[in-house]
């Protein structure tokens, strides 16, 4: 069965700081991998997702993630973070339907 | 397109009422998904439809819910009887089936904020 483990539960940072939101995932299959952003009170948006090709996926809003098939990871990475980034980020999984992390809240400050 | 349209945004019901959320997804999408998020759980899948068949229903937390697809356009998830640890975010998603199923990311619904009271 496919599964996503998000490590951490909430990553504090200042603001232009850079940041990584780090996601592990398990499947059997080939996979395809996505990032979701999820701001209060709104349904999720993705970000971006890998699918096969280039193992660096860039995504909307400056965020690029990086495809690690030895390490089972997609970890998500901005350079330079803003306040209106503070929202809930999702990773998950899909084979036919999609999987989801438990999410991390990334808090910008200033 | 509108994207994914869910209605109520917010519902407030009392114990033992039968609630109905209703969701419409994106025009021509094949696939369609019933989520469900609260803090202790996060994100489950539901159900979800593929040309309006329902293909899974294993996250389907127990029989008083249930879930429809009577055509392309429309879908509703009915909880009979409503019980308080239902309250939660209802999310409705669509997404369309290119080559290899998953390969296409889904569509979100602004979701439907239940409280059972």
């Amino acid at each position: 069965a496919q599964s996503v483990t998000q490590l951490d539960s909430q990553v504090p940072v200042f603001e232009e700081a850079p940041v990584e939101l780090r996601c592990n995932y398990s499947s059997s299959v080939s996979v395809y991998l996505f990032w979701y952003v999820q701001y209060p009170n709104q349904g999720l948006q993705l970000l971006l997702k890998y699918l096969s090709g280039s193992t660096l996926v860039k995504g909307i809003n400056g965020f690029e993630a990086e495809f690690n098939k030895s390490q089972t990871s997609f970890h998500l990475r901005k350079p330079s973070v803003h306040i209106s980034d503070t929202a809930e980020y999702f990773c998950a999984v899909s084979d036919y339907k999609l999987i989801f992390g438990s999410g991390t809240r990334l808090l910008v400050r200033p | 397109d509108a994207g994914v349209i869910q209605s109520p945004r917010h519902e407030v019901t009392e114990m033992g009422q039968e609630v109905t959320l209703r969701c419409k997804p994106i025009s021509g999408h094949d696939y369609l998904f019933w989520y469900r998020q609260t803090m202790m759980r996060g994100l489950e899948l539901l159900i979800y439809f593929n040309n309006n068949v329902p293909i899974d229903d294993s996250g389907m937390p127990e029989d008083r819910f249930s879930a429809k697809m009577p055509n392309a356009s429309f879908s509703t998830l009915k909880i009979q009887p409503s019980e308080p640890r239902d309250s939660a975010v209802y999310f409705c998603a669509s997404s369309l089936e290119r080559g290899r199923p998953g390969n296409t990311e889904a569509f979100f619904g602004q979701g439907t904020r239940l409280t059972v009271v």
